[in-house]
């Protein structure tokens, strides 16, 4: 049972556009959201993170917004840039409530591709 | 780079044999996490260490087993091995125990299982 999924496997925006990349999660134990990038052959690297305190974090060109009654979390990426073409992985930990271990739950990923 | 080191970057076997993982976290890191990743599973958590004891389990098999050593490098031992452990075993280190210590990850350990 997928606790933390993205319903998109890829993603194809053109460059200086918006991407919105999705993750939804089904338990209402998870207090702590992240957002890694994953490029070939290489581990994923921290992207951005948001606890269920606030409903939006921004880091330059990324922000990420999190319904929590929707259990709906998205990264936004403003502008594109071919530098972002990437696996983007959603993971999700009940670092607060205590419902989790404290490893990270992470989505299967979305292939982003930056389109020139 | 991360400053994760593991080793070896790839590495075939057959069914019913062990293999250990190695994995060096990075300088001034205590805590140490392992995942796996497969073609139909994703990333999954599997154990982490802290200091030398272990912190949290996740979804480790019996067969499998994990520990930090007082250096703070870790081994994640795979035992009686199946096809369905061909996977990639990544490693990550962090600064605290806690997950919202920003994790590092390694570039990870191709396991082939033939």
């Amino acid at each position: 049972d997928q606790q933390v999924k993205q319903n998109s496997p890829s993603l194809s925006v053109q460059e200086g556009r918006i991407s919105i990349l999705n993750c939804d999660y089904t338990n209402s134990m998870f207090d702590y959201f992240l957002w890694y990038k994953k490029y070939p052959a290489e581990g994923p690297t921290f992207l951005i993170s948001i606890s269920s305190i606030k409903d939006k974090n921004e880091d330059g060109r990324f922000t990420v917004f999190l319904n929590k009654s929707a259990k709906h979390l998205s990264l936004h990426i403003v502008p594109s840039q071919p530098g972002d073409s990437a696996v983007y992985f959603c993971a999700a930990s009940g670092r607060y409530s205590g419902g989790g271990a404290d490893g990270l739950t992470f989505g299967k990923g979305t292939h982003l591709i930056i389109q020139p | 780079d991360s400053g994760v080191t593991q080793t070896p970057k790839h590495l075939i076997t057959a069914t019913g044999q062990r293999v250990t993982l190695r994995c060096s976290p990075r300088s001034g890191d205590l805590s140490v996490y392992w995942y796996q990743q497969s073609l139909d599973q994703g990333l999954q958590f599997l154990i982490q260490y802290y200091n030398g004891e272990e912190r949290a389990k996740g979804n480790i098999l019996e067969r499998f087993s994990a520990q930090q050593f007082p250096d703070l490098h870790s081994e994640l031992n795979l035992s009686s091995l199946e096809l369905g452990d061909s996977a990639l075993y990544f490693c990550a280190s962090s600064a605290g125990a806690a997950v919202d210590y920003e994790q590092y990850f390694g570039p990870g350990t191709r396991l082939t299982v033939t």
